[in-house]
């Protein structure tokens, strides 16, 4: 069974470093095909994708954050971790992990979402 | 403003058939067969229900279709029922930049 949760603050201050967690289990990052994404949704808002690592540790990031988002993998942890730098008040979200198909980019199995709130 | 356009909302009886159209451009829908749909209930996580525009993982209903014409995908829910009731996102590979997402689509079974 796949599962994956995510882990990280509930608040950060405006201009601060983000760092969220994704703990997986029921796969391993290092199998060929395998990819991990995180993906986030405003409150009342659309999903978002914003980052993808693959099992050969290459990472793809969304054009418009790209300067701002590392995303990293920890196969011996079953981790993968983002951060985001110079939080901003429209970076409060709902942050998820999701296991991602390697041809398609589908999102197969989502975990249940970290609320973060950028405020000072 | 979404890179895939949905309807905001869409409506329907119990026992009827809906369907939301997701319409992107030649560098995502019509560009590939990578469009999936997810179903979000409130306050709880998305679910793939559908993908490569046409596939049904595991475990989801018969109910839910994918299709898909030119640059324009499609869902269809037959045989509504009250649990249907949620948000609907479809999401496509691009070429430009990864993945892309529809604005949603708000179901109501009335």
């Amino acid at each position: 069974q796949v599962t994956l949760r995510e882990s990280g603050p509930a608040l950060v201050k405006p201009t601060q470093t983000l760092t969220l967690t994704c703990t997986f289990s029921g796969f391993s990052l290092s199998t060929s095909g395998m990819c991990v994404s995180w993906i986030r949704q405003p409150p009342g808002k659309a999903l978002e994708w914003l980052a993808l690592i693959d099992w050969d540790a290459d990472t793809y990031y969304t054009r418009s954050l790209k300067t701002r988002l590392i995303i990293s993998g920890d196969t011996s942890k079953n981790q993968v971790v983002l951060t985001m730098t110079n939080m901003d008040p429209m970076d409060t979200a709902t942050y998820y992990c999701a296991r991602t198909d390697s041809n398609t980019w589908f999102f197969s199995t989502w975990g249940q979402g970290t609320l973060v709130t950028v405020s000072s | 403003q979404s890179a895939l356009t949905q309807p905001a909302s869409v409506s329907g009886s119990p026992g009827q058939s809906i369907t939301i159209s997701c319409t992107g451009t030649s560098s995502d829908v019509g560009g590939n067969d990578s469009v999936s749909w997810y179903q979000q209930h409130p306050g709880k996580a998305p679910k793939l229900i559908i993908y490569d525009v046409s596939n049904r993982p595991s475990g989801v209903s018969y109910r839910f279709s994918g299709s898909k014409s030119g640059y324009t995908a499609s869902l269809t829910i037959s045989g509504l029922q009250a649990e249907d009731e949620a948000d609907y996102y479809c999401s496509s590979y691009t070429s430009n930049t990864g993945v892309v997402f529809g604005g949603g689509t708000k179901l109501t079974v009335v």
